[in-house]
């Protein structure tokens, strides 16, 4: 089955830098690419997703890029701000029975320091 | 209007109880999940109902059994209570089961004493 790797598992920035998740996933049949963002006591809600047949996808300060021959990808996030301390969760679907389930990395818990 | 909304918000129980979660969404979805989130915020699904077809992780202990009357509805039942099953629970639905996104109810806080 699908398994997710998501890497840090802590990452701490001053504001207005950039930060960066990355994962890594081992079925390369995989196509979708969500990434959730989990404010403390919240549900999970995505930020922003990729297809497998785009290689990079961005929307205002967020991006994500996704290497499909090496499987993996990344979250970017520029001009970081204290809202967008929270934990982010990369994912990517995998074959279950006869569906697709969303398989998630272990989370990354990203501070934004004023 | 809530899309995907469970209840109760919390759930204090002792060891050996028998309770259940309530989940419902009105986005018309087919697909429903249930997740687990631990003390270490790792997501892990428990459960996937599509189209009347069930699929378990089978790394969930038989105790926890999910009941759909409808499409909109997928309840958790756990039986038995244990000291580890405290966690958050997480309804979560989608169209399809492939390339879309998954939306998820507020969580239940359950807490096993």
């Amino acid at each position: 089955g699908e398994n997710v790797e998501q890497h840090p598992s802590t990452l701490s920035v001053q504001e207005g830098d950039s930060a960066v998740i990355k994962c890594t996933y081992s079925d390369s049949a995989s196509n979708y690419f969500p990434w959730y963002k989990q404010e403390l006591g919240k549900r999970p809600q995505l930020i922003i997703d990729i297809r497998s047949n785009v290689g990079e996808k961005k929307d205002q300060r967020i991006a994500v890029t996704l290497n499909k021959t090496a499987k993996h990808f990344s979250l970017h996030i520029t001009e970081t701000q204290p809202e967008d301390s929270a934990v982010y969760f990369c994912a990517a679907i995998g074959s279950w029975g006869s569906q697709g389930n969303l398989i998630f990395g272990k989370g990354t818990k990203l501070s934004v320091k004023p | 209007d809530t899309a995907v909304s469970q209840t109760p918000k919390y759930l204090v129980t002792q060891m050996g109880n028998d309770k259940s979660i309530k989940c419902e969404q009105n986005l018309g979805h087919d697909t429903m999940y249930w997740y687990k989130q631990d003390s270490k915020k790792f997501l892990k699904i428990m459960f996937s109902y599509n189209n009347k077809e069930l699929i378990i992780n089978e790394t969930v202990p038989n105790r926890f059994s999910p009941k759909s009357p409808d499409k909109a509805h997928l309840n958790l039942h756990i039986n038995s209570l244990e000291l580890g099953d405290s966690a958050v629970y997480f309804c979560a639905s989608s169209q399809g089961t492939a390339n879309t996104e998954a939306f998820f109810g507020q969580g239940t806080r359950l807490t096993v004493v």
